[in-house]
């Protein structure tokens, strides 16, 4: 495996149920970011993580629980989620999160349904 | 805070044409300014980025980009639009820190 991979690629849930969204780097970076993208919105930054730290929270609820065990992975744990929250979510790492100007890599995403 | 503001959510050219997607940044510092292109049921894949060095910068598959300050602007564009250019741009804006603010995003649609 190369790049940035995500599983699963689709997900239908209940809003009852409970389920997690894996991101895998094979870059040898140091930063992980969880985003989300709606339809007609632009990409919302959820979480970022800096060598399995988390440095960012963009005010996300709390059924959004990340969690960063080492570098190269990234969960996404979810539970009791709404209908709104159904969209694409994208993992995307970098080498550092100090320096500006880093490239973003990203995965191909995780298409959620919430039903 | 920065911001990014993407002008038309749809630009339709005919396959040979010039693409012409625009982008224009708010940011109290000198920004860095990236480019990205997402194809269907894809990730998003970067085509070009300013870093404060040349203001002209070349990306990927022949498109590229001109950092214009008194404008705040970087704008893409391409000579001759392909069949295969048909995915959605995003223009995006980090400053200091390699967070991004991305804009709404564009459809090109490139037709025969």
């Amino acid at each position: 495996e190369t790049g940035v991979t995500q599983t699963p690629r689709h997900l239908v849930m209940g809003m009852t149920n409970k389920k997690s969204l894996k991101c895998e780097q094979h870059l040898g970076h140091n930063a992980m970011y969880w985003y989300k993208q709606s339809a007609k919105k632009p990409l919302e930054l959820m979480f970022v993580y800096n060598f399995k730290e988390q440095t960012e929270n963009n005010s996300v609820p709390s059924r959004f629980s990340p969690e960063c065990p080492n570098s190269s992975h990234l969960f996404l744990h979810l539970h009791t989620l709404q209908p709104e929250d159904s969209a694409l979510y994208l993992c995307a790492s970098s080498l550092r999160t100090a320096t500006g100007g880093e490239t973003q890599y990203f995965g191909p995403g995780t298409r959620l349904l919430v039903l | 805070a920065q911001s990014v503001t993407q002008l038309g959510s749809h630009v339709s050219v005919s396959e040979g044409a010039l693409v012409l997607l625009r982008c224009n940044y708010s940011s109290s510092v000198p920004p860095y300014l990236f480019w990205y292109v997402q194809y269907p049921n894809q990730g998003l894949q970067l085509l070009l980025k300013y870093t404060s060095a040349a203001t002209l910068v070349k990306g990927i598959n022949g498109f590229e980009a001109e950092f214009k300050k008194s404008e705040t602007s970087f704008h893409l564009t391409k000579p001759s639009a392909h069949m295969s250019d048909a995915a959605e741009y995003f223009c995006a804006v980090s400053k200091g820190y390699s967070t991004l603010t991305f804009g709404k995003g564009t459809m090109l649609l490139v037709s025969p």
